[in-house]
C-alpha cells in the first residue's frame, strides 16, 4: 500500500536560518504529493502541491520538488521565521480508485527560536 | 468563504459513552472526508463521501464507528460505544470534486474536534 516516511523530529532552528524536512514516499501510481502545514491551535492548511514528477510547489517561502527517481519530496525554505513555528505533514494522493484520499507522514514539529 | 465547520471542538467522556460530532462543508464542496488523528501521529482517513454517497469506508471500525451526510452537504460521525484509544482529534475535510479529479484536488480541513475518552 501507499506510504509516506518523514523525517525524525522535532526539529529546532534559529530565526533565519536554513530548513530542509526530509520526506520519502511509496506508491504503486502515480501519486501528487502535498505538504500541509498546522500552526498551534488551528486546523490543517495546504502549504504546497505538486501533481507530477519534476513539478516544484512554492508558497510563502517554501518549496519542494516532485523526484520521481528519489521518490521524495523535501520541503525547503531558505530563512526560517519564528511565526514558521508548527507541525508539517507530507501527505500523497494516488490517482485512480483512490478518490482522491490522502496518505500522511507523521508529522515533523518544528520549532523557531528568535 | 467560509471554511470547514466542525463541532464540538473539545469533547471528554467515558468509556463505553457514545459520542457524534458534526461537519460543514465549503458550499459547493462534493467530496467530504472524516481522518482521526491520534497524538504524534499524521491524520488516518476513517470515511469518504461522494455527496451523500460512501466511496471509501475500509479503514472505519464498523463495530463502533457510523458516519452519514445527509442530503449531500452536512455530516455526522458516531462512535458508540467509545473506547480508550478513540481519543484522538477527529478532522473533517471537503473539496470540490476530489472523488473525479482524484488525487490532484486540494483538501481544506476544518479545526478538528479533540476527544477523550477516560
Amino acid at each position: 500500500g501507499n506510504s509516506v516516511t518523514q523525517m525524525e523530529g522535532p526539529v529546532t532552528l534559529s530565526e533565519e536560518a536554513f530548513l530542509t524536512i526530509n520526506c520519502t514516499y511509496t506508491a504503486t501510481g502515480y501519486p501528487s504529493l502535498f505538504w500541509y502545514v498546522q500552526y498551534p491551535g488551528e486546523g490543517l492548511q495546504l502549504l504546497l502541491k505538486a501533481t507530477k514528477a519534476d513539478d516544484k510547489g512554492s508558497n510563502k517561502g517554501f518549496e519542494a520538488t516532485y523526484r520521481k527517481e528519489t521518490t521524495s519530496f523535501h520541503l525547503e525554505k531558505g530563512s526560517v521565521q519564528v511565526s514558521d513555528s508548527a507541525v508539517y505533514f507530507c501527505a500523497l494522493s494516488e490517482d485512480g480508485t483512490s478518490y482522491g484520499k490522502l496518505t500522511f507522514g507523521q508529522g515533523t514539529i518544528l520549532t523557531v527560536h528568535p | 468563504e467560509a471554511g470547514v465547520a466542525q463541532s464540538p471542538r473539545y469533547k471528554i467522556i467515558e468509556k463505553r459513552q457514545s459520542v457524534a460530532f458534526w461537519c460543514n462543508p465549503i458550499s459547493g464542496h462534493a467530496t467530504l472526508y472524516w481522518y482521526q488523528q491520534i497524538l504524534g501521529q499524521g491524520p488516518k482517513l476513517l470515511i469518504q463521501f461522494q455527496n451523500n454517497g460512501v466511496v471509501d469506508d475500509s479503514q472505519l471500525p464498523k463495530d463502533r464507528f457510523s458516519a452519514e451526510r445527509l442530503k449531500g452537504v452536512d455530516s455526522t460521525l458516531k462512535i458508540q460505544p467509545a473506547k480508550l484509544e478513540d481519543s484522538a482529534v477527529y478532522l473533517c475535510a471537503s473539496s470540490l470534486e476530489g472523488f473525479w479529479r482524484g488525487g490532484t484536488d486540494t483538501q481544506y480541513f476544518g479545526p478538528g474536534t479533540r476527544l477523550t475518552v477516560l
